[in-house]
């Protein structure tokens, strides 16, 4: 089955600084990776996602990287805000079916 | 769009018991997912739904597990005889295509 590492487990970076999480997966049949927000006490929260045909992909102060060659993808978070606090998860499956391999998750501080 | 909504939030039982939880999806998902999730983990998948059939279960889901989707709407999730490592977050999810849309999920303490 799918193996999904991800790292750092905590990163503690300065508001207005960049954040870089990177994960490694297992499965070259994996062509959907999606990463996710989780705020104490919530489920997590697609923040966004990326399909093995497409090498980056943007959304305002998110972006994440796909290199399948090497198996490994990569969420950037610009200008980081104290709100952008949260553990991130990456993911990675099949798309049209979403029985994710989820990472162990990056906790994320962002120090005012 | 009211998102995906599960109850109860917090669930504390002994050691044996059974307990049941309730997931309902966003309106109009044919896919339901459940997912459990332990401290310090991400989660993992149990089972999933399309409408009212369950396609797929893990071989995390013991015999003590039961998921139900009667109707193809909502879902429940049934724990029998309860065991200490049962504790954890029990998520719900649901999808129509590609994007999964998790709930708050119910946080489970077996003592």
């Amino acid at each position: 089955g799918e193996n999904v590492e991800q790292h750092p487990s905590t990163l503690s970076v300065q508001e207005g600084d960049s954040a870089v999480i990177k994960c490694t997966y297992s499965d070259s049949a994996s062509n959907y990776f999606p990463w996710y927000k989780q705020e104490l006490g919530k489920g997590p929260q697609l923040i966004i996602d990326i399909r093995s045909n497409v090498g980056e992909k943007k959304d305002q102060r998110i972006a994440v990287t796909l290199n399948k060659t090497a198996k490994h993808f990569s969420l950037h978070i610009t200008e980081t805000q104290p709100e952008d606090s949260a553990v991130y998860f990456c993911a990675a499956g099949n798309f049209g079916n979403e029985k994710l391999t989820f990472g162990t998750g990056t906790r994320l501080t962002i120090i005012p | 769009d009211t998102g995906v909504s599960q109850n109860p939030r917090h669930k504390i039982t002994k050691r044996g018991q059974n307990v049941t939880f309730r997931c309902d999806p966003i309106s109009e998902h044919n896919r339901l997912y459940w997912y459990r999730q332990t401290l310090g983990q991400g989660p993992e998948f149990l089972t999933y739904f399309q409408n009212e059939a369950q396609l797929e279960k893990s071989r995390l889901l013991s015999d003590r597990f039961s998921a139900e989707r009667p109707k193809g709407s909502f879902s429940t999730l049934e724990i029998q005889r309860t065991e200490q490592g049962d504790s954890a977050m029990y998520l719900c999810a649901s999808s129509r295509v590609e994007k999964l849309f998790f709930g708050s999920g119910t946080q489970l303490s077996v003592l």
